[in-house]
């Protein structure tokens, strides 16, 4: 099935500081990768909706400018958290449609614990 | 925009009872419906989903059925075992705009041997 490599799983950085964060798929095509935030004991809120060789999407009240997203290529997507601050600190993941497209099932990555200090 | 509700929060049952939890969502022209279970420290992994023209859907000791009508969706897992417990989310695909998945609150499945 559809795989979504996400690394790295876990990240300590000190504040102010940018910390990247890469999501590969590895045997299928993502022309779109959805990254979530995810604070402890709550749900997953979309964060931003990454398109191949176009500006990302930013749901209201997320930083475009400091929450930089790249997808360069059809694998891989990437988010960087610029000057990153303690309030920053959380789960993020990403996630992509299947092949098939987004009614045949999403796959998320791993998940990246970041924890800035 | 699409708004999905869940319940209960917190679920504890024995081992070999059912667990049914709950979602309702606000747009009706969702028409994808997935569960995901997610462990600590890991990524949501789906565990069973439904389209809108499908009524219910069963896989094992899983099952989803959904009422398009009343706009709600549940999840049924018989038989539980301690490998289930877990935080489990329900998901409905807005259609408006770009689509994306709006993830209901989530419930945190404890099932005791």
């Amino acid at each position: 099935g559809a795989v979504v490599s996400q690394h790295p799983s876990w990240v300590i950085c000190k504040s102010g500081t940018s910390v990247k964060i890469e999501c590969r798929s590895l045997d299928f095509q993502a022309t779109t990768m959805f990254w979530y935030r995810q604070f402890p004991k709550q749900s997953l809120m979309l964060m931003a909706t990454s398109n191949e060789g176009s500006k990302a999407t930013y749901e209201q009240g997320v930083e475009k400018d400091k929450f930089l997203i790249n997808h360069a290529s059809l694998t891989l997507s990437t988010l960087t958290v610029t000057s990153a601050h303690p309030e920053d600190s959380s789960f993020y993941i990403c996630s992509a449609p299947g092949t098939g497209g987004i009614l045949y099932g999403y796959t998320f990555g791993s998940g990246t614990r970041l924890t800035v200090v | 925009g699409e708004n999905v509700e869940q319940h209960p929060s917190t679920l504890s049952v024995q081992e070999g009872d059912s667990a049914v939890i709950k979602c309702t969502y606000s747009d009706s022209a969702s028409n994808y419906f997935p569960w995901y279970k997610q462990e600590l420290g890991k990524g949501p992994q789906l565990i069973i989903d439904i389209r809108s023209n499908v009524g219910e859907k069963k896989d094992q000791r899983i099952a989803v059925t959904l009422n398009k009508t009343a706009k709600h969706f549940s999840l049924h897992i018989t038989e539980t075992q301690p490998e289930d417990s877990a935080v489990y989310f329900c998901a409905a695909l807005l259609l408006t705009g770009f689509q994306k998945l709006v993830f209901g609150t989530g419930t945190r499945l404890l099932v005791s041997p």
